[in-house]
């Protein structure tokens, strides 16, 4: 069964530059039919999408972060990583890695989040 | 940008009842529309993808329909673990983007 985990820093300090990892378990992060991606959610918030990536390499960014935001994948090491650089408070929230069923256009496997608080 | 307005924000019903969310998209998105039910701390949860295609291991009592800029959600009989947010998703075209949820409480 496939298992998204997200690992990275709880605490950032601002201007600062936040790492997160997920690590695929279960299947191949290279099976044809997915892609991957990162979703946040600020505290009492909704869902904002960050980026994606398939596994051709083709990356996808949100207007609002691609100045910002780096999404990319290690297939020899099953996982894919995100990096927000210029990190302000309003970059608090839970990150989200998560599986995108390509024939659904929708994210079918979640990982359990991580909290990140950007705070000096 | 495709924005996804839903309606209500916040709504409030009992067991039992029939309950629907509307979504809906500021340009036509065919049926590339998806629906996730999240509970309070927990991760997000696929209910249907393409409008219409019920995820598997989703109770029957999930439904949903639409196409082009107007969709919906239907809970046909409310159990008590459905009382949760809801949140539509389109990916007809990048950037991908979510509604900003219904909040869906005990009456």
């Amino acid at each position: 069964q496939l298992q998204l985990q997200e690992s990275g820093p709880r605490l950032v300090k601002p201007s600062e530059t936040l790492s997160l990892t997920c690590i695929v378990s279960g299947d191949s992060i290279s099976s044809s039919g997915y892609y991957w991606g990162w979703i946040r959610q600020p505290p009492g918030k909704g869902l904002e999408w960050i980026a994606s990536i398939y596994y051709s390499g083709s990356t996808f960014y949100s207007p609002s972060l691609k100045s910002r935001v780096t999404i990319s994948v290690a297939p020899s090491k099953n996982q894919f990583s995100l990096k927000v650089s210029s990190l302000t408070a309003a970059d608090t929230a839970v990150y989200y890695c998560a599986r995108c069923l390509q024939k659904a256009d929708a994210f079918d496997i979640w990982g359990q989040g991580t909290m990140v608080t950007v705070s000096s | 940008d495709i924005q996804l307005t839903q309606s209500p924000s916040f709504l409030s019903a009992s067991v039992g009842d029939r309950v629907t969310i509307t979504c809906r998209a500021s340009q036509g998105i065919s049926s590339y529309l998806a629906w996730y039910q999240q509970k309070p701390g927990k991760v997000p949860k696929l209910l249907i993808y393409a409008a219409s295609t019920l995820q598997g291991g989703v109770p029957s009592r999930f439904s949903g329909s639409g196409s082009g800029t107007e969709f919906t959600l239907t809970i046909s009989s409310l159990q008590p673990e459905d009382f949760a947010t809801y949140y539509c998703q389109q990916l007809n075209s990048y950037p991908i983007t979510f509604g900003q949820g219904t909040r869906l409480e005990i009456k």
